[in-house]
C-alpha cells in the first residue's frame, strides 16, 4: 500500500482565501484523524472519523474550520476564510484499530 | 482535561548509548501510543501500549497504568534515533510535547 496520501505537501495563500486540504487513507482503514501541529501548540488533534462519521470534532478551532469524509477513502478539510494564525503543518491519519499512520503532512501558510 | 507530560524535553546522546523516555499523564488512560518524528517531519507510530511492556528491536515500551507513566527505551542508539519522540493518550489522541533526541557519531 502506498500509506496515507495528503495533498497538497505545500500551500502558500492569501488572508481571507479558502483553503482545502485532502487526505487519502490507507485502504482498509475504518478510523480517520486530522491533526494540527505548530510551534506554539504543538501536535492537536482537530477531529476523527469512525466509518466516514465524525466522531469526536471537539478540536477544531472554530466555525472557519470544516471536515468532511464522502467515503472511505477520501477526506478533505477545509479552512474558510484562512487567516495568519492558521499557518502550521496538518497531518492526516489512519487507522485499523490503535496503530495510527500518519500522511506526510501539508505545510500551509497564510501571508 | 488530561496532562501529558514527557521528560527529558531534550536529550543528546553519543551513538551506542542508551536512553530511557518518560511520558506522565494526569489521569487513567485507555490508549497511549508512542511516535517518532523524524527530522524530516514524518510521525511514525512506535507502540500502541496502554499497559504493560512491548519490545520491536532496540526499542521497547513499558506503560504502569496505575501509576500513570510510561517509558520508551532505546538501546544501543543510531544517529538514524534522532528527532522527536512523542507520547499521546486516549481516544482524543492528547500529545505530549516531545522529547528532542540527538545522537551524534
Amino acid at each position: 500500500d502506498a500509506g496515507v496520501i495528503q495533498s497538497p505537501r505545500h500551500e502558500v495563500t492569501e488572508m481571507g482565501q479558502e483553503v482545502t486540504l485532502r487526505c487519502k487513507p490507507i485502504s482498509g482503514h475504518n478510523s480517520l484523524f486530522w491533526y494540527r501541529q505548530t510551534m506554539m501548540r504543538g501536535l492537536e488533534l482537530l477531529i476523527y472519523f469512525n466509518n466516514n462519521v465524525p466522531i469526536d470534532d471537539s478540536g477544531m478551532p472554530e466555525d472557519r474550520f470544516s471536515a468532511k469524509m464522502p467515503n472511505a477513502s477520501f477526506s478533505t478539510l477545509k479552512i474558510q476564510p484562512s487567516e495568519p494564525r492558521d499557518s502550521a503543518v496538518y497531518f492526516c491519519a489512519s487507522s485499523e484499530r490503535y496503530e495510527q499512520y500518519f500522511g506526510p503532512g501539508t505545510r500551509l501558510t497564510v501571508t | 482535561g488530561i496532562q501529558v507530560e514527557q521528560s527529558p524535553p531534550d536529550l543528546i546522546l553519543q551513538e551506542g548509548a542508551n536512553s530511557t523516555l518518560r511520558c506522565n499523564f494526569s489521569d487513567s488512560v485507555n490508549n497511549l501510543q508512542w511516535f517518532h518524528q523524524n527530522p524530516w517531519g514524518q510521525l511514525i507510530n512506535l507502540f500502541y501500549i496502554p499497559s504493560g511492556t512491548k519490545q520491536n528491536g532496540r526499542l521497547s515500551a513499558t506503560t504502569v497504568a496505575t501509576e500513570r507513566y510510561s517509558l520508551l527505551y532505546i538501546s544501543s542508539s543510531q544517529t538514524t534515533d534522532s528527532g522527536v519522540y512523542f507520547c499521546a493518550v486516549n481516544n482524543d489522541m492528547r500529545f505530549g510535547a516531545g522529547t528532542r533526541l540527538t545522537v551524534k557519531p
